[in-house]
């Protein structure tokens, strides 16, 4: 059963900071691995997709990386701004057809002016 | 980005009432959609897949007689809380899932129900 660990739960840093979010899972079969983020009540934004053939993405400040054979993805956020600040979900598509994602429990970010 | 809406965004009824709750993907199909639901301070928990045409698949524990879900055009899904009860109250999110070879889901804004 693919399990998703997303450590640590929460993050407090000063703005400007580049940081680095972890997401783990245990079983390297998957389909494709998407990053999320979450606002307080809202629903969710996709931010970067990575297939399973891919080792990376990147958006803007965002650039999420991928190592199947290590279980590991790896988001990373250059000068952080108080606007990043929200909770950020790392999700497993796994392979089989189901196309059901495995969701971490997430880290909620917060940036401080 | 795809674009997937949910209405309403949020909604109060008495116990013992049902309640109906729309996921539609605006400029995309979607033979597949997913419903969530979110405790505060919790990730997602998955319910069900809901496939265009044909019965939805429930998730271990999830009633199907209680969380009743149509999806009966290939941009329309509905989830229908019946019954409804003060612990049914939660945060409702529909996702979308694009039939092409990156297998994205989309998400919707999430329904906020509250159940008196």
């Amino acid at each position: 059963k693919q399990e998703v660990t997303q450590i640590p739960a929460a993050l407090s840093v000063p703005e400007g900071e580049n940081l680095v979010l972890n997401c783990s899972f245990t079983d390297s079969a998957i389909y494709n691995l998407q990053w999320f983020r979450q606002d307080p009540g809202k629903g969710l934004t996709s931010l970067l997709l990575i297939q399973s053939s891919q080792r990376e993405q990147t958006s803007g400040r965002l650039n999420a990386s991928l190592d199947k054979s290590s279980g590991r993805s790896t988001l990373y956020i250059a000068a952080s701004q108080p606007g990043d600040s929200a909770t950020y979900l790392c999700a497993v598509g796994p392979r089989g057809g189901s196309e059901k994602l495995v969701f971490g429990k997430g880290m909620k970010l917060t940036v401080n002016p | 980005g795809a674009v997937v809406s949910q209405h309403p965004s949020w909604v109060i009824c008495k116990s013992g009432t049902s309640v109906k709750i729309e996921c539609r993907s605006l400029d995309f199909q979607a033979t597949t959609m997913f419903w969530y639901r979110q405790f505060p301070k919790q990730s997602l928990m998955l319910m069900a897949t809901s496939n265009e045409g044909s019965k939805a698949t429930y998730e271990q524990g999830v009633e199907k007689d209680k969380f009743l879900i149509n999806h009966a055009s290939l941009t329309l899904s509905t989830l229908t809380v019946t019954s409804a009860h003060p612990e049914d109250s939660s945060f409702y999110i529909c996702s979308a899932l694009r039939q092409d070879l990156t297998g994205e889901q989309y998400f919707g804004p999430g329904t906020r129900l509250t159940v008196t």
